[in-house]
């Protein structure tokens, strides 16, 4: 168990929908990440907040937004699906931003259809 | 841009052979590097990681060296076993732009499978 929590696990919606995805880091931990996986794409790299400011910002579509709340768990928009949005999305969590380890939750599955 | 090469899967092995899972990267910098892994089903497990050149990360029989002059950092064990069958996601942090990022880039994965 890394302490990352991520909810809900599974997520099944339809095109045209708005979802939100949830991530509570682990204690102490200032920064989060947001990752998608996908068998195209691989890992890729969406977004980074770090104690609530947006830091760094990856491939994440203009349909996609995401904050850090002030007890630092973090929720990931999703609107206007599309089918290829399905994916699993992690979160992951680190002391700080720069080259520290990050923890990783356990996803949540999107399926659109 | 920075990038990382995983040598393309699947490994097939049988328990108690010698593994090795080559990672290559290309980076600006000193990026720390890191061996993850990803059992079916679950989240990514941080294996190992190496911080400068020369260290040497281990865990769990797992081993890796950060080597800056063939910008290596190639996973190996000496004997596996059934359990460490799963994907194997090498990554570097990328410390491009802000001082406070630290993203990962990671490789596009090498699935090993041990059969008794």
């Amino acid at each position: 168990d890394s302490g990352v929590t991520q909810t809900p696990k599974h997520l099944i919606t339809a095109t045209g929908q708005r979802v939100t995805l949830r991530c509570s880091p682990r204690s102490g931990d200032l920064s989060v990440y947001w990752y998608q996986q996908s068998l195209d794409q691989g890992l890729q790299f969406l977004i980074q907040y770090y104690n609530g400011e947006e830091r760094a910002k990856g491939n994440i579509l203009e349909r996609f937004s995401a904050q850090q709340f002030p007890d630092l768990h973090s929720e990931l928009n999703l609107s206007s699906l599309e089918l290829g949005d399905s994916a699993l999305y992690f979160c992951a969590s680190s002391v700080a931003g720069g080259p520290y380890e990050q923890y990783f939750g356990p996803g949540t599955r999107l399926t659109v259809t | 841009g920075n990038s990382v090469t995983q040598m393309e899967g699947p490994v097939t092995l049988s328990e108690e052979a010698f593994l090795t899972i080559n990672c290559t990267y290309t980076a600006t910098g000193y990026p720390s590097l890191f061996w993850y892994v990803q059992y079916p089903g679950e989240g990514l497990q941080l294996l190992l990681k190496a911080t400068k050149a020369d260290d040497k990360g281990s865990n769990k029989g797992f081993e890796a060296t950060y080597r800056k002059e063939t910008t290596s950092f190639h996973l190996e064990k000496g004997s596996v076993q059934v359990s460490d069958s799963a994907v194997y996601f090498c990554a570097l942090s990328d410390l491009a732009g802000s001082s406070n990022t630290g993203k990962l880039i990671f490789g596009q994965g090498t699935t090993l499978q041990v059969k008794p």
